[in-house]
């Protein structure tokens, strides 16, 4: 089945202990991208990769780190979260851009 | 600074009623997309518009493209409860691979 997985689905840490997310597709999807979702923002676009090896910053990057070793992997790293990032996170790919994006079930992150 | 407003942000109606929801958006843009999003679940793709005049129908729903207006309107038609849910548009930005999201319409159907 063609989709876009996400883990942990729900997790509650604490201030300052890193943390990974992490997003995998299995469509040989070039484009992937990391989203917060927080009421009344909508989304807003941390970072996205347009292929192995080339990343971009998008709208709140500050925080976060991201990495695409593999066409397939595209992880999320809060190297010492802070309250303010609690949030609902959403992984998503294309096989190309701008077709239309496939999301994954989202991560409901925590810090205390 | 592109910025995408969606209106209304709560809409409430009728089963078997018609509306739109409007995206506006602030500057030159060609590609934007509508999403569907259930309750505590994930986004869905419903449309891609990538051209001025643009125009897409799934089923009950209709979704336009006007980039000389920088608007694009998702038109429901004969709702049914099946189509609550939160709608949201997302324009392309300056770059070519950055998207920039409305805040989503909340839609409830009564029956």
């Amino acid at each position: 089945e063609a989709q876009v997985t996400q883990n942990p689905r729900y997790l509650i840490t604490v201030t300052g202990k890193k943390l990974t997310v992490t997003c995998s597709q299995n469509m040989n999807h070039e484009y992937m991208s990391w989203y917060r979702q927080d009421p009344g923002l909508g989304l807003r676009q941390i970072y996205y990769s347009m292929n192995v090896e080339v990343t971009d910053k998008g709208d709140v990057p500050e925080g976060y780190k991201v990495s695409r070793k593999e066409k397939r992997n595209f992880p999320l790293i809060l190297e010492s979260p802070s309250p303010n990032q609690t949030s609902l996170y959403f992984c998503a790919s294309s096989l190309s851009f701008p077709v239309e994006q496939f999301f994954g079930p989202g991560t409901r992150l925590t810090v205390l | 600074e592109l910025k995408v407003e969606q209106n209304p942000l709560f809409l409430s109606m009728q089963e078997g009623k018609n509306y739109t929801i409007y995206c506006n958006y602030s500057t030159t843009s060609d590609r934007l997309y509508w999403y569907r999003q259930d309750p505590g679940k994930s986004l869905e793709s419903l449309f891609v518009l990538l051209s001025n005049g643009a125009v897409k129908q799934e089923g009950r729903l209709m979704a336009s493209l006007d980039t000389k207006a920088r608007l694009s309107t998702l038109h429901i038609t004969a709702a049914v409860h099946d189509l609550s849910a939160t709608y949201f548009c997302a324009v392309g930005g300056d770059s070519n691979y950055q998207l920039i999201w409305g805040a989503g319409t909340k839609l409830i159907i009564k029956p």
